[in-house]
Parts: C-alpha cells; sequence; structure tokens
C-alpha cells in the first residue's frame, strides 16, 4: 500500500501569513491531487499534478509537484479566514483508486 | 457548474438493516467511485465502477457491500446487514476518465450512522 504522509498535522496563523503543508511519500505517483474539506462536506479539487518538478497556481495557491514525483507542497500566499479548512493530497495507488493522506487542518485567524 | 449529488445527506439506521445510498454522478462521467470517511480517519476507497461492473474494490467491500447503476443516471451502494462500524460519510464520486491522471469530483456525502 502506498502511503501518503501530510505534514503539519495542523496550523493555526493569522490573516495575511504565508503557510505552506507538504504531502509526502516513499513511493513514486503517477499524479497527486490536492482537495479542500469543509467539516461535514465532501473533498473539493483544488488541482492535480503530473509532470515531476510541476508548478501550477490557483490564485494565492500554488502547487509544487517533487522532481522524483514523491512528494508535493501546497503554499498559500497571504492567507485569508475563507481559506480555512482540510487540506487532503491523494494519489492513484492502482487502477482508479485514490489513496488520501490524513490531511493539513488550516485555521487562519482574522 | 455540474457536481455529483448524492442522498440522502443523513440516514440513521439499526444495526442488521440494510441501507441503500444514492448518487447521481456528473452527467458525461464514465467512472464511478465510493469511499468513506469514518469520523476523525482518512478518506478510504471502497470500490470503483465502470462499464457496468466493479473495476476495483478495497478489502473493505465485502460481501455486505454491493453497487448498482440502476439507471442511465443514478448509482447506488447497497449495505445488506449494517453494523456499528459501518458509521461514516460516504461519498460517491465520478471521473470523466480512468487510470493514473484521472480526476474524482466528489458528492458532498452521506452521513451513515448504525445504532
Amino acid at each position: 500500500t502506498q502511503l501518503l504522509e501530510q505534514s503539519p498535522q495542523f496550523l493555526s496563523i493569522q490573516e495575511g501569513e504565508n503557510l505552506t503543508v507538504y504531502c509526502n511519500s516513499s513511493s513514486v505517483f503517477s499524479s497527486l491531487q490536492w482537495y479542500r474539506q469543509e467539516p461535514g462536506e465532501g473533498p473539493v479539487l483544488l488541482v492535480t499534478v503530473v509532470t515531476g518538478g510541476e508548478v501550477k497556481k490557483l490564485k494565492r495557491l500554488t502547487f509544487q509537484f517533487g522532481d522524483a514525483r514523491k512528494d508535493s507542497s501546497l503554499h498559500i500566499t497571504a492567507a485569508q479566514p475563507g481559506d480555512t479548512g482540510l487540506y487532503l493530497c491523494a494519489g492513484p495507488e492502482y487502477g482508479n483508486k485514490l489513496v488520501f493522506g490524513a490531511g493539513t487542518i488550516l485555521r487562519v485567524k482574522s | 457548474e455540474p457536481e455529483v449529488t448524492q442522498t440522502p445527506s443523513h440516514q440513521v439506521t439499526q444495526m442488521g438493516q440494510e441501507v441503500i445510498l444514492r448518487c447521481v454522478p456528473i452527467s458525461n462521467h464514465l467512472y464511478f467511485y465510493w469511499y468513506r470517511q469514518i469520523l476523525g480517519q482518512k478518506v478510504e476507497f471502497l470500490v470503483s465502477f465502470y462499464n457496468n461492473e466493479i473495476s476495483e474494490k478495497s478489502e473493505i467491500f465485502d460481501d455486505q457491500f454491493s453497487v448498482e447503476r440502476p439507471d442511465g443516471s443514478n448509482f447506488t451502494l447497497k449495505i445488506r446487514s449494517t453494523k456499528l462500524e459501518d458509521s461514516a460519510m460516504y461519498f460517491c464520486a465520478s471521473s470523466e476518465y480512468g487510470g493514473g491522471g484521472a480526476e474524482a469530483f466528489f458528492g458532498q456525502g452521506t452521513r451513515l450512522t448504525v445504532v
């Protein structure tokens, strides 16, 4: 079973600060996806990274896929209270099965 | 924007009862999935479905579970005889393509509580 480890588990910051959360594995993934999940809701897809070294930007969010395709990071610039949520990374283990990390709980205080 | 919809949002059932969770995937998607998330734990894969048959299933998906696409729009998960440990959020997802880079879109979930 391929595992995805996310860090930190919990992050509490002030509005306007920058932050980075990480998703690491000892296995190579063909792609990684980042989701955001709010309490009682389903995961919402933010981005898919496919190529080693790839960087994708989504407004204030920057996603990077490691060169070896074993890790990924999510950087948020000038965090806002609306960014609060659980950030999950997920990757295909085999076929169409996605394996998820445990997530990083982000709380942005105003 | 197209979305995956699930009903009901919350289901309470007695242990040993059968439950059916319903999903309407995004209309042009061909691959369908069920995942579950026990409170405080990771999202776990249950089953994937393509071309009217199961393509993959996890160890969790035992004989108590079944999936069906009864018509052109619905996708259902049936649990035949529920156990307390089946209590979880159940998410349906769909994707247009299969394979490693497929982007799965999730519904809002059904909270199943077995008492």
